[in-house]
C-alpha cells in the first residue's frame, strides 16, 4: 500500500506533556502533510514539509522528515485538552495524497 | 468568507437509489477531491479533478461518478452499483496538485 501509516494508533497524555506521532510510507514523495480531524468533522491542514526539507516548525508543532527511512514525525509540545483529535499524515505523490488511518490523541485535563 | 461547503450534513437513502452529494468552493482552487472515510479508518480517494471538465479515478471509484462542469463545483453521485455506500464523505480542494488541501465539513450518508 502507498498509504501513510501512523504510529501509535492511539495516544493518551496529560495536559502539558508532549505528544509524538510517527508516520511511515513506502514510495517517493513530493511532500508530506499532516492533518487534524476533530470527531465527525472535516480535516484541517497543519503543516507541509517538502521532500528536500528535514524539519519544520509551526507554533507548538514540529515536523521532521527522513526520506532515507521514509518516515516522518509530528511533535506537539505543551499539549492542551483542545488538541484532542485524530492526526493523519498524508504522503503526496503523483497528484494524490495517501492518508493513513491516523493517531487518535486524547489529552486529559 | 472563503471556504468549501458540502450539503447536506446527513443524508439517508434506501438501497437501490442513486444519491448526489454536493461540494462547492469559492477559493478559486483548480483541484478538487472526493474521499470516503469509514469508522476508524483513514481517507480513501474516490475521484479527483485537476481542472474543469477533467477528472480522474482514485483508488475506489467503482460505484461512483462525478462531474466538473464549473470550477466551483464537484458533485459526487453514489450509484446503486456501490455495494457498501454508508460512509462519511469528504470533499477537498487545493490550489494546485502539490498544495495543502482544504476540506469541507463532510456528508454522512446512510443507506438502508
Amino acid at each position: 500500500s502507498q498509504q501513510g501509516e501512523e504510529d501509535p494508533q492511539a495516544l493518551s497524555i496529560q495536559e502539558g506533556e508532549n505528544a509524538t506521532m510517527n508516520c511511515s510510507y513506502k514510495t517517493s514523495i513530493n511532500n508530506l502533510q499532516w492533518y487534524r480531524q476533530n470527531s465527525g468533522r472535516g480535516l484541517v491542514h497543519l503543516i507541509l514539509i517538502r521532500s528536500n526539507e528535514r524539519e519544520k516548525h509551526s507554533g507548538r508543532l514540529r515536523v521532521t522528515l527522513d526520506t532515507s527511512k521514509k518516515s516522518s514525525s509530528l511533535l506537539i509540545t505543551a499539549s492542551r485538552a483542545a488538541d484532542t483529535a485524530s492526526y493523519f499524515c498524508a504522503p503526496h505523490n503523483f497528484n494524490k495524497f495517501y492518508f493513513g488511518s491516523g493517531t487518535k490523541l486524547n489529552v486529559k485535563p | 468568507d472563503g471556504g468549501i461547503t458540502q450539503s447536506p450534513k446527513y443524508l439517508f437513502r434506501k438501497e437501490g437509489q442513486n444519491v448526489t452529494l454536493s461540494c462547492e468552493q469559492n477559493l478559486n482552487h483548480d483541484a478538487m477531491y472526493w474521499y470516503r472515510q469509514d469508522p476508524g479508518q483513514g481517507l480513501r480517494l474516490i475521484y479527483y479533478s485537476q481542472i474543469v471538465n477533467d477528472f480522474q479515478k482514485g483508488d475506489i471509484a467503482e460505484g461512483y461518478s462525478v462531474s466538473r462542469e464549473k470550477k466551483e463545483s464537484f458533485p459526487l453521485t453514489v450509484t446503486s452499483a456501490q455495494k457498501n455506500p454508508t460512509a462519511f464523505y469528504l470533499c477537498a480542494s487545493s490550489s494546485g496538485p502539490f498544495g495543502e488541501q482544504y476540506f469541507g465539513p463532510g456528508t454522512r450518508l446512510t443507506v438502508t
